[in-house]
């Protein structure tokens, strides 16, 4: 079966400095992954995907993402952290035979300290 | 372009009874997904509708029915509700042919 993790529960980071988000997976054939973003008591926020192509992939409010297929990681990355960006962020990837039926990390919250 | 929108966004119910969430997909978008998520968890996936038929099923009870519109809008009823069913449902669209799958804000359910 496929399966995403996220490894950490939490992040936190300085304002202005870097951040990363880690997100490995487990799918069979080329895989499809996706970031999304939740703030509080909202719903889920599309920030960027990879289908094929570009290991870097450029995405919403200046998050990207490496793609890394020989440690099958996709972790989010910015160059500089916002204290805006703190929030709860999930790493997808669709279901094994299905059309865009999506699993899920657990999340991990990212908590930007001014 | 408005995107996904649901409705009602919060609701208290009685255990027992039923309940009936609506979403509108993003404009054009003909293939719309559930997804229920409890406090604190990631979503999870309950069904997917496209043509006006469900076309994929995650491990949720028959209490847990849908229905999609010509117009590609879809509700999500719930019978027999219990504590357990608390919970934000998301419903999200897509493009059949698409790869970008877009959420709604949400519809809070408490069972009481």
């Amino acid at each position: 079966a496929q399966s995403v993790a996220q490894p950490e529960d939490q992040v936190n980071v300085a304002e202005g400095n870097p951040l990363t988000v880690k997100c490995t997976y487990s799918v069979s054939g080329n895989p499809y992954l996706f970031w999304y973003v939740q703030y509080p008591n909202r719903g889920l926020q599309f920030l960027l995907k990879y289908i094929t192509g570009d290991n870097l992939v450029k995405g919403s409010y200046g998050f990207e993402a490496e793609f890394n297929k020989s440690q099958t990681s996709f972790h989010l990355k910015k160059p500089s952290a916002l204290v805006s960006d703190s929030a709860l962020y999930f790493c997808a990837a669709p279901e094994m035979d299905s059309n865009y039926q999506l699993i899920w990390g657990a999340g991990t919250k990212l908590i930007i300290k001014p | 372009d408005a995107g996904v929108t649901q409705s009602p966004t919060h609701l208290i119910k009685t255990r027992g009874q039923q309940v009936t969430l609506r979403c509108s997909p993003k404009s054009g978008h003909d293939t719309v997904s559930w997804y229920q998520q409890a406090l604190g968890q990631g979503p999870q996936f309950i069904f997917q509708y496209y043509e006006e038929e469900e076309r994929q099923r995650g491990n949720f009870p028959d209490r847990f029915s849908g229905h999609q519109f010509p117009n590609y809008s879809s509700e999500l009823n719930v019978n027999a509700l219990l504590l357990g069913d608390s919970a934000l449902y998301l419903c999200a669209s897509h493009f059949r042919s698409g790869n970008t799958i877009y959420f709604g804000e949400g519809s809070w359910l408490t069972v009481v």
